[in-house]
């Protein structure tokens, strides 16, 4: 069975560095693209980007460039998402999603991480 | 970067209703769509792969239909558990873009 389980909410405080991760299994890890969705409190669901962990092969979208880091370890199976400095406006609900076989259009889901920056 | 214009934003329908919702893209993109059922406090998802199939497990009443730049998806039969957002994702290009999302309540 597919699963993607990801890292537990986290509270941090502005300016603060954050990592999240993302570990796959029941898969071949290296071999299928993962996203990272930001889903900010009421709001609708934005691509940061996506990562191969194959060979690292890293996009990210425009709103996203320059904002987080997303890196992958492939001997262990996780993906990750990482800020150096944290805004009150990172406050949001991030996913994992793993692009499936069934075809276009068709990924899973991580269970979310919360991730609440507040002073 | 492709965009995705989705609607209605909301809709109010009864039980039984029959439900559609379009999401329109800015520039072809084949059938490499997926429609996403998202309830409160849950992660997304998949009801609809490659425009118009159907996930396992997913009841009969959801169906998507599409390619190009315009897709569909309809509930043929409205029933209490279907109050969610629904959203449709491209991934036509590395990057995925999502529909702004459609809230169905039900009357």
């Amino acid at each position: 069975e597919v699963q993607l389980v990801q890292s537990g909410a986290e509270l941090k405080k502005p300016g603060e560095s954050l990592k999240i991760s993302c570990k796959g299994s029941g898969y071949s890890f290296s071999s299928y693209w993962i996203a990272w969705v930001r889903q900010m409190p009421g709001k609708g669901l934005e691509c940061m980007g996506v990562i191969y962990p194959g060979d690292s092969d890293t996009r990210y979208s425009p709103s996203f460039q320059g904002q987080v880091s997303i890196s992958a370890d492939k001997s262990i199976n996780t993906a990750y998402l990482q800020w150096s400095s944290l805004k009150a406006s990172d406050t949001a609900m991030y996913y994992c999603a793993k692009q499936s076989l069934s075809g276009p259009g068709s990924y899973s889901w991580g269970q979310g991480t919360l991730v609440t920056v507040s002073s | 970067a492709i965009q995705m214009t989705q609607s209605p934003s909301s809709l109010s329908a009864s039980v039984g209703d029959r439900v559609t919702i379009t999401c329109r893209a800015s520039q072809g993109i084949r059938n490499d769509l997926g429609w996403y059922r998202q309830r409160p406090g849950k992660a997304p998802e998949l009801l609809i792969y490659s425009a118009s199939s159907v996930q396992n497990g997913v009841p009969s009443r959801f169906s998507g239909s599409g390619s190009g730049t315009h897709f569909t998806l309809t509930i043929s039969s409205l029933q209490p558990e279907d109050s969610a957002t629904y959203y449709c994702l491209q991934d036509s290009n590395y990057l995925l873009t999502f529909g702004g999302g459609t809230k169905v309540e039900i009357k």
